[in-house]
């Protein structure tokens, strides 16, 4: 069956360094892959995309690579600040049931940047 | 511009009863997808609906139903209520009919809490 894990359901890291968090799946070959950030009581916030044929995005503190070999995303967070504390979702696009297309989430990793 | 409102922001409802959830996509989006978030785990797709036809369903039974609006609202109907839908239910838009090659926009979510 299809799997997407988030490994270390939760990280602390000290601020000012970077925070590494990976996304692995089975069974799937994605076209797209999406990293989310939720704050308690809130709905996820968008924060990049990645394609199958990019190897790596970059957007300000924030960079994502992703291995379609090894089935594997990673996402950075440099120079992190407390800030950054929150649970971070990677989502995959696969086809559903009809041929629909849908976002599928991992478990999330709740990050802990502590001053 | 206001993002994705989701109403009522807090619900609770015993076994066997019925619920309404309300969604407005943030103005000019014409897709709207539903999902159910269990306490820590990520999102579970349920619905999605572009130009007011149902364009992907989750693993999910038919107690659960959508539809949307001509102004691209949307509904999400739950019957016959069960202790384990009790859940977070987050609504997100986006512009066209793609999900996983967009961003979702996602609104902060009705809890639903059955006693």
């Amino acid at each position: 069956s299809q799997k997407i894990e988030q490994n270390s359901e939760a990280l602390n890291i000290q601020e000012g360094k970077t925070a590494t968090l990976t996304c692995n799946y089975t069974n799937y070959s994605p076209a797209y892959l999406q990293w989310y950030r939720q704050d308690p009581g809130r709905g996820p916030v968008f924060l990049l995309l990645i394609r199958e044929n990019e190897k790596e995005k970059r957007k300000e503190r924030l960079k994502v690579t992703f291995d379609t070999t090894l089935k594997q995303s990673l996402f950075h967070i440099t120079a992190s600040q407390p800030a950054d504390s929150a649970t971070y979702l990677c989502a995959l696009d696969r086809i559903s049931s009809g041929s629909a297309r849908q976002l599928t989430f991992g478990s999330g990793t709740q990050l802990t940047v502590l001053p | 511009d206001a993002g994705v409102t989701q109403s009522p922001t807090h619900l609770i409802k015993t076994r066997g009863q019925h619920v309404t959830l309300r969604c407005s996509p943030i103005s000019g989006h014409k897709s709207v997808s539903w999902y159910q978030q269990v306490l820590g785990q990520g999102p579970q797709f349920i619905f999605q609906y572009y130009e007011k036809e149902e364009r992907g369903r989750g693993n999910f039974p038919d107690r659960f139903s959508a539809r949307q609006f001509p102004n691209y609202s949307s509904e999400l109907n739950v019957n016959a209520l069960l202790l384990g839908d009790s859940a977070l239910y987050l609504c997100a838009s986006s512009p066209g009919t793609g999900v996983g090659n967009q961003p979702q926009h996602f609104g902060d979510g009705t809890r639903l809490s059955i006693l």
